[in-house]
């Protein structure tokens, strides 16, 4: 199995822009997770997916996020009009269907970003 | 609601001391499972336990070992004989029956003095 896998790896943006960052699950994993990380911090769910459905978001994800995984495979995730609480590490995850397999989750080495 | 809890921000020892991690957890749901995840300078999450609320018994892998208490609502996490390469942040982790969110504790940094 190849892991999960995220794009860019990092991203310098000035506030005010928009950004967009690319999840790719492992392959069939029908389960993906986006999740925050500020420094010192543990991670922060903000949303998750089964197949091309958002079933759940958390309060974190403002009016200007937003997350698609338009065919159930990779998922994308865009900030709008960045601030600078908005710099954080971003951390996608998927796991696969079924049984005790779907409890863990497998996560990618995340997307840094710097707002300016 | 649930909360996790690592108090202990940041832990050195020595190379080849043991070192316990703590974790305390918040639940009022009686089946959930419980978590470590190893964070290395890498930044990538890498699992390293699951343990479900309705098996306490206590797991050994290698020089890792978790003791699983309900009755203290603790996951505590040893490694015996630290090594070097056990430098990271560890986070312990909770998530409820039927819920897909993992919470996660603020972490522990591990730092193996060589």
């Amino acid at each position: 199995d190849t892991g999960v896998s995220q794009n860019p790896r990092h991203k310098i943006t000035k506030r005010g822009q928009n950004v967009t960052f690319r999840c790719d699950p492992i392959s069939e994993h029908n389960r993906l997770y986006w999740y925050r990380q500020t420094l010192g911090q543990g991670p922060e769910f903000l949303t998750y997916f089964q197949n091309e459905a958002q079933l759940e978001k958390s309060r974190l994800l403002s009016d200007r996020f937003s997350a698609e995984r338009p065919k159930g495979s990779f998922s994308t995730l865009e900030i709008q009009r960045t601030e600078q609480g908005d710099s954080a590490m971003y951390l996608c995850a998927s796991s696969p269907r079924g049984g005790w397999l779907q409890i863990r989750q497998y996560f990618g080495p995340g997307t840094r970003l710097t707002v300016l | 609601a649930q909360k996790v809890t690592q108090a202990q921000t940041e832990i050195s020892v020595v190379e080849k001391e043991d070192v316990t991690l703590d974790c305390v957890y918040e639940t009022r749901d009686t089946t959930y499972y419980l978590f470590w995840y190893k964070q290395p300078p890498s930044g990538e999450l890498v699992f390293l336990i699951r343990r479900n609320s309705f098996d306490e018994q206590n797991e050994i892998s290698g020089r890792y070992s978790w003791n699983f208490q309900k009755s203290t609502s603790s996951f505590n996490f040893t490694i015996t004989a630290s090594q070097v390469v056990d430098s990271a942040v560890y986070f312990c982790a909770l998530r409820h029956f039927g819920n897909e969110k993992l919470t996660f504790g603020t972490g522990t940094r591990l730092t193996i003095i060589p």
